[in-house]
């Protein structure tokens, strides 16, 4: 079973559009991470935000956490083609694994 | 610095056959995670290992096994295959000694069984 819940599924904008996802959660956790994943590739990591952090940024991105309900946004700002990929939210539990939602497939049009 | 790299990339085996997958992490890193990506599942977690003990299982059959070596180069095996083991086997390390931090995953073992 899955941690997380990711909202939209799939998600089109055009270049230079913003792109929100979001992500909810289901236990109380350590910190949260967002990934990035290329058609089938291995999963990068784009950032991480702890339990006692309620917003972080690093280049064009912004995650905000929320541990009250629960629930984390990713924006992209000012896309990219390159942007174009599945977006993965993971949340550590304490217990030496990482839970991932189910991702949101985000296409970049140009 | 090398990343994590998983062997075979590719691989098709037969339904009972078994399979053996291969990862070795980056220099330093102790801990070695390994994770089952399905459309229908999505990312699921197999394990996780740091000096040699498993610190973590996954909910999967007894079929799925692994280990880690003293130099922190981890193997998986699968048994029995069944169809649905057909999947992209994932394989990440972490510097961390404690609780889950960033992982860095590796290109992935992607399995066919026919």
């Amino acid at each position: 079973s899955q941690q997380g819940e990711e909202d939209p599924q799939a998600l089109s904008i055009q270049e230079g559009e913003n792109a929100t996802m979001n992500c909810s959660y289901k236990t109380s956790i350590n910190n949260l991470q967002w990934y990035r994943q290329n058609s089938g590739r291995g999963l990068v990591h784009l950032i991480l935000i702890r339990s006692n952090e309620r917003e972080k940024h690093s280049g064009r991105l912004r995650v905000t956490l929320d541990t009250s309900k629960k629930s984390s946004s990713l924006l992209i700002t000012a896309s990219r083609a390159a942007d174009t990929a599945s977006y993965f939210c993971a949340t550590d539990a304490n217990d030496y694994k990482l839970s991932f939602g189910a991702g949101t497939t985000v296409t970049v049009r140009a | 610095k090398a990343g994590v790299t998983q062997t075979p990339r590719y691989l098709i085996k037969t339904r009972g056959q078994q399979v053996t997958l291969s990862c070795s992490p980056i220099s330093g890193h102790r801990s070695v995670s390994w994770y089952q990506q399905t459309p229908g599942q999505g990312l699921q977690f197999l394990f996780e290992y740091f000096s040699e003990t498993q610190r973590n299982k996954g909910n999967f059959p007894g079929r799925f096994s692994g280990r880690q070596f003293s130099n922190s180069r981890s193997e998986m095996n699968v048994s029995t295959l069944e169809l649905g083991d057909s999947a992209l086997y994932l394989c990440a390390s972490s510097p961390e000694t404690g609780r889950a931090g960033e992982l860095f995953f590796g290109e992935g073992s992607r399995l066919t069984v026919l």
